[in-house]
């Protein structure tokens, strides 16, 4: 079945570094990745997607790239602060309707 | 837009008793839903896909008669847990694929949520 793999679970880094969260997924037919961004106890909140005929994209210090030939997809977050901790989710669906989510990745953001 | 609800948002229910949460497309209709769970530090699992006005899809291992989805209108779904014991215990969260009005494209809404407690 479709399965989307996130590395890596824990992510640490300094305030002002960056922050790179890779993720693969299975299903060829995937032509949409969001991610999501989710705070303790709350909804998961998208922060970003791409699609399947773009190889990157930006939204201020948050960017995705998508290589479909690989089934790779990588979200980079620069000049980290620490109210980007969080734990952040990729996922994988076709059309925007069946969303696989990859374990997520546990952000800490050191001040 | 593009407003999903969740009700309860918590409940506690005491072992072998049913319990139903209910999610709502507030200024939408969404003739799909989708029902996840979520344990402590772990990722949202899809339980089910709701179609309006069908059956739910059930994916592999989540048993349909203990999760019994009911997808009664455009904006409603339901999910009743069924004689519930503490491993059903969990957050339980759904979506609705809409249009956020800047892309043509389907993104996934989440509702914020119901955590269940089964003592």
């Amino acid at each position: 079945g479709e399965n989307v793999e996130q590395h890596p679970s824990t992510l640490s880094v300094q305030e002002g570094d960056s922050a790179v969260i890779k993720c693969t997924y299975s299903d060829s037919a995937s032509n949409y990745f969001p991610w999501y961004k989710q705070e303790l106890g709350k909804r998961p909140q998208l922060i970003i997607d791409i699609r399947s005929n773009v190889g990157e994209k930006k939204d201020q210090r948050i960017a995705v790239t998508l290589n479909k030939t690989a089934k790779h997809f990588s979200l980079h977050i620069t000049e980290t602060q620490p109210e980007d901790s969080a734990v952040y989710f990729c996922a994988a669906s076709t059309g925007g309707f069946k969303t696989i989510f990859g374990a997520g990745t546990r952000l800490f953001v050191k001040a | 837009g593009a407003v999903v609800s969740q009700h309860p948002s918590w409940v506690i229910c005491k072992s072998g008793t049913s319990v139903k949460i209910e999610c709502r497309s507030l200024d939408f209709q969404a003739t799909t839903m989708f029902w996840y769970r979520q344990f402590p530090k772990q990722s949202l699992m899809l339980m089910a896909t709701s179609n309006e006005g069908s059956k739910a899809t059930y994916e592999q291992g989540v048993e349909k008669d203990k999760f019994l989805i009911n997808h009664a209108s455009l904006t409603l779904s339901t999910l009743t847990v069924t004689s519930a014991h503490p491993e059903d215990s969990s957050f339980y969260i759904c979506s609705a694929p809409g249009t956020s009005g800047t892309s043509p494209y389907n993104e996934q809404f989440f509702g914020p949520g119901t955590r269940l407690t089964v003592t």
